[in-house]
């Protein structure tokens, strides 16, 4: 079973539009949460990650809110553009083996 | 150019046969993941190394070895015992001392058994 469940399983959005994928989980030992960027064929990049210390991070258009209380956490992209069209994964990660357990990830499709 | 590499890029097999799957990296890191990537079921690790001549199983290790004989290879053997071995292989690592969560991936390894 996964232990980071992630929302909506696609989404298409405007040119311009923001873009919200939400994660879920259970394990209130993860303490490190990344989200990566996976583009047809190649291997995920890491885009931005989080430590339950914040509430949110910004890199860029990319925006990441925590929750620490409803052990949820989302990725934001704001000025969605074509060239973010692209599957992204949530993951979670504790200190003691530095294993990631991946949500099932998000197809964006950025209409132009 | 600081990167991990994974060879071949497409790999077809004959059902029934090992195959194994390179990764190298001269990042410098400790650590190496092997996961297997599914349509719809993100990435799933099957095994994972901290250090050199050490490794251990991940959630689906079954049908699958590894070794860790250098710091900068991690190969992965496919073994005929791997009941569907057809999917996107993806190998990972990351280093130590504050640094040991992020993990970067290399490009992947399509393998088709039929």
């Amino acid at each position: 079973q996964q232990q980071v469940k992630q929302s909506p399983q696609s989404l298409i959005v405007q040119k311009g539009g923001i873009s919200i994928i939400n994660c879920a989980y259970e394990n209130t030992a993860f303490d490190y949460f990344p989200w990566y960027q996976q583009f047809p064929g190649k291997g995920p990049a890491l885009l931005i990650a989080i430590r339950p210390d914040v509430s949110e991070k910004k890199e860029g258009r990319f925006t990441i809110s925590f929750n620490k209380s409803a052990k949820q956490f989302s990725l934001h992209i704001m000025d969605s553009q074509p060239g973010d069209s692209a599957t992204y994964f949530c993951a979670a990660s504790t200190g003691s083996d530095y294993k990631l357990s991946f949500g099932a990830g998000t197809t964006v499709t950025v209409r132009a | 150019d600081g990167g991990i590499t994974q060879s071949p890029k497409y790999l077809f097999r004959k059902e029934g046969q090992n195959v194994t799957l390179s990764c190298e990296q001269n990042l410098n890191h400790d650590a190496m993941y092997w996961y297997r990537q599914d349509p719809g079921q993100g990435l799933r690790l099957i095994y994972y190394s901290q250090i050199v001549n050490d490794f251990q199983k991940g959630d689906i290790a079954e049908g699958y070895s590894v070794s860790r004989e250098k710091k900068e290879s991690f190969p992965l053997t496919v073994t005929s015992a791997q009941k569907n071995p057809t999917a996107f292989y993806l190998c990972a690592s990351s280093g130590r001392e504050g640094q040991a969560y992020e993990q970067y991936f290399g490009p992947g390894t399509r393998l088709t058994v039929t």
